[in-house]
């Protein structure tokens, strides 16, 4: 069975500071992954995916992601942050096997970014 | 409308009644997901269809919970007998289907359901 661990809760930090939000992932497979973005009220939008080829992945609003899979990782990181990425990110995996491609989420990171 | 959209966006229900809630997907779109999101947790899924058929429902977490989606566009989750631990954000999610391939999901804004 597959698994998403985001060992982080909370992370605070400071406008135009970087930042990196950890995901790890179990799986017996090889998997997709994803991270998506939840803003208050709102449905999850897709932040960069992972489905092959470069492990370095670049997504929308300066975020960009890189695939481990030695370490099952699959880290968030922006090099410098605005207020409006104040959210709840999740990552996502989904097998390549699967045959519905349902996700498995992890428990979500609380970005706070302080002015 | 271009996205997923979801109704009711509130809902209340009292102990016991029975609840609805309704997805339409995106126009064309052959799949379409249910996910259950309590209070800080992340979306668990809970059922798929492809067009009508219910292809996996191994997520319903009773029998009280069930899905339908019975022309191959809108769905409807339904709650029956609704308890407390059910209070949660109900999503629907929807994308195309090519055999054999990933395609995105798109989410809607989803449905939150409190049962007092």
């Amino acid at each position: 069975a597959q698994s998403v661990t985001q060992l982080d809760s909370q992370v605070p930090v400071f406008e135009e500071a970087p930042v990196e939000l950890r995901c790890n992932y179990s799986s017996s497979v090889s998997v997709y992954l994803f991270w998506y973005v939840q803003y208050p009220n709102q449905g999850l939008q897709l932040l960069l995916k992972y489905l092959s080829g470069s492990t370095l992945v670049k997504g929308i609003n300066g975020f960009e992601a890189e695939f481990n899979k030695s370490q099952t990782s699959f880290h968030l990181r922006k090099p410098s942050v605005h207020i409006s990425d104040t959210a709840e990110y999740f990552c996502a995996v989904t097998t390549t096997t699967s045959g519905t491609y349902k996700y498995i989420f992890g428990t979500g990171t609380r970005l706070k970014v302080l002015a | 409308g271009a996205g997923v959209s979801q109704s009711p966006r509130y809902k209340v229900a009292k102990r016991g009644q029975d609840v609805a809630l309704r997805c339409d997907p995106i126009s064309g779109h052959v799949s379409l997901f249910w996910y259950q999101q309590a209070l800080g947790q992340g979306p668990e899924f809970l059922t798929y269809f492809q067009n009508e058929a219910q292809l996996d429902k191994s997520g319903l977490p009773s029998d009280r919970f069930f899905a339908e989606r019975p022309e191959g566009s809108v769905s409807t989750l339904k709650i029956q007998r609704t308890q407390q631990e059910d209070s949660a954000v109900y999503l629907c999610a929807s994308s195309s289907w090519t055999s054999g391939r990933y395609n995105e999901q798109f989410f809607g804004p989803g449905t939150r359901l409190t049962v007092l």
